[in-house]
């Protein structure tokens, strides 16, 4: 059972807006940094937004990040074909003294 | 173009042991701390170790803590996780990352991921 809290999977239609969240505790994600990572099939992750709402060079602007108390958030509107993938949350946890990972959320475009 | 490349994955019996390196290209890692993440067949990712730059500071998960042994060496721009006593459940994709920090220190991430090493535990 992760840290971070992630919904297994999420699917949406191209062109739809998407939200993937990501649950978390006084410990982490209230207090750090929330950082999303997207894993295509068969690749390593590569990072996607970090410090919460900041884009990776060449992410479009379809991907933004938020954080609200202990929920951050994923959204990408103007889904595409190629958005299909696994996306994970991560954060520093204090009391744990680790780094934490959501469990993923496999995104399908239908 | 920014590469960092695992090697010394393989079969291994449990009780055994293997040693992963990871080597960058097109990036120093002299100055940054660096990271290895795992992640078993169809599930998700999990952090393992972390060293910080100058190899003065380290961290474990609790699942390899007393296990496995993260270290550096800066002449050789490498990057090395020993690991001993493996268990099945230590089968895995095992990810370098490179690290970034803001100049606060207070957010930090994986800027850049290698391309991953199967270690595969099993008699």
């Amino acid at each position: 059972q992760s840290v971070l809290t992630q919904p297994p999977s999420a699917s949406g239609t191209p062109g739809q807006r998407v939200t993937i969240s990501c649950s978390g505790s006084r410990s982490n994600v209230v207090i750090k940094a929330v950082n999303w990572y997207q894993q295509l099939p068969g690749t390593a992750p590569k990072l996607l937004i970090y410090t919460n709402y900041q884009r990776a060079s060449g992410v479009p602007d379809r991907f933004s990040g938020s954080k609200s108390g202990t929920s951050a958030s994923l959204a990408i509107s103007g889904l595409q074909s190629e958005d299909e993938a696994d996306y994970y949350c991560a954060t520093w946890d204090d009391s744990l003294n680790a780094w934490v990972f959501g469990g993923g959320t496999k995104l399908t475009v239908l | 173009e920014v590469q960092l490349e695992e090697s010394g994955g393989g079969l291994v019996q449990p009780g055994g042991s293997l040693t992963l390196s990871c080597t960058g290209s097109g990036v120093s890692l002299d100055d940054s701390a660096m990271h290895w993440v795992r992640q078993s067949p169809g599930k998700g990712l999990e952090w393992v170790s972390t060293i910080n730059w100058n190899s003065n500071k380290v961290a474990y998960a609790a699942s390899v803590e007393g296990r496995f042994t993260i270290s550096r060496d800066h002449a050789k721009s490498s990057l090395y996780l020993q690991m001993n006593s493996l268990r099945p459940e230590d089968t895995a994709f095992y990810y370098c990352a490179k690290d970034f920090c803001t100049s606060t220190g207070w957010a930090c991430y994986f800027d850049y991921w290698g391309q991953g090493v199967l270690v595969t535990v099993s008699s």
